[in-house]
């Protein structure tokens, strides 16, 4: 089955810099890749994802990179501000959609004021 | 909409007791499926279902039981609790895709302390 990598576990940047968290997967299948930002006490809520026949997404101050044939993704923030503490996780999935995501065990990134 | 609805909050239960966690949803999606949430595990997937009447296992099945007699539902049972299933369980529901985007949606989680 599919294996999903993510570092570093904890991200410590100041306010207004630049945060990147990095994944690698395994299923040369897997064709979608989301991330999730979960804060304190809920559940996880999608912020950006990518296709396997995309490159690049972009969303404000939020992208995703793919890299297929290297089989890793990335989450970039420019920017950041406080409300952007949370843990973020990467997952990834094959098969139609039907067989669930599989996670990345999750980056605590903490903004410093 | 309300989406994926989860019931209950919270749950202290016995080792040896059992419960069905609740999961509801509301945007008609085909498929469904639990995750359990452990520190520094990140979500593991546990049991998932296709459609009604279709359930199999995920990663880490064992203790529980899922059965799909609705779109709408998807309960986790767990027949007698153990100290290990002390964890945060996440029910979610998506859609078919073809190279995404499958649409999934997270409730809002049940925390579960088995002493």
């Amino acid at each position: 089955g599919e294996n999903v990598e993510q570092h570093p576990s904890t991200l410590s940047v100041q306010e207004g810099d630049s945060a990147v968290i990095k994944c690698t997967y395994s299923d040369s299948a897997s064709n979608y890749f989301p991330w999730y930002k979960q804060e304190l006490g809920k559940g996880p809520q999608l912020i950006i994802d990518i296709r396997s026949n995309v490159g690049e997404k972009k969303d404000q101050r939020i992208a995703v990179t793919l890299n297929k044939t290297a089989k890793h993704f990335s989450l970039h923030i420019t920017e950041t501000q406080p409300e952007d503490s949370a843990v973020y996780f990467c997952a990834a999935v094959s098969g139609g959609g039907a067989d669930g995501l599989t996670f990345g065990k999750g980056t605590h990134l903490i903004i410093q004021p | 909409n309300a989406g994926v609805t989860q019931t209950p909050k919270f749950q202290v239960l016995k080792t040896g007791q059992s419960m069905t966690l609740q999961c509801a949803q509301d945007m008609n999606h085909e498929y469904m499926s639990w995750y359990r949430q452990d520190p520094g595990m990140g979500l593991r997937l546990i049991h998932y279902s296709v459609g009604a009447g279709i359930t199999d296992q995920g990663e880490v099945p064992n203790g529980y039981n899922v059965s799909r007699s609705t779109t709408e539902d998807f309960p986790l049972r767990l027949l007698s609790a153990a100290p290990s299933q002390t964890s945060v369980y996440f029910c979610a529901s998506s859609r078919p895709g073809t190279g995404g985007n499958y649409g999934y949606t997270f409730g809002s989680g049940t925390r579960l302390t088995v002493v």
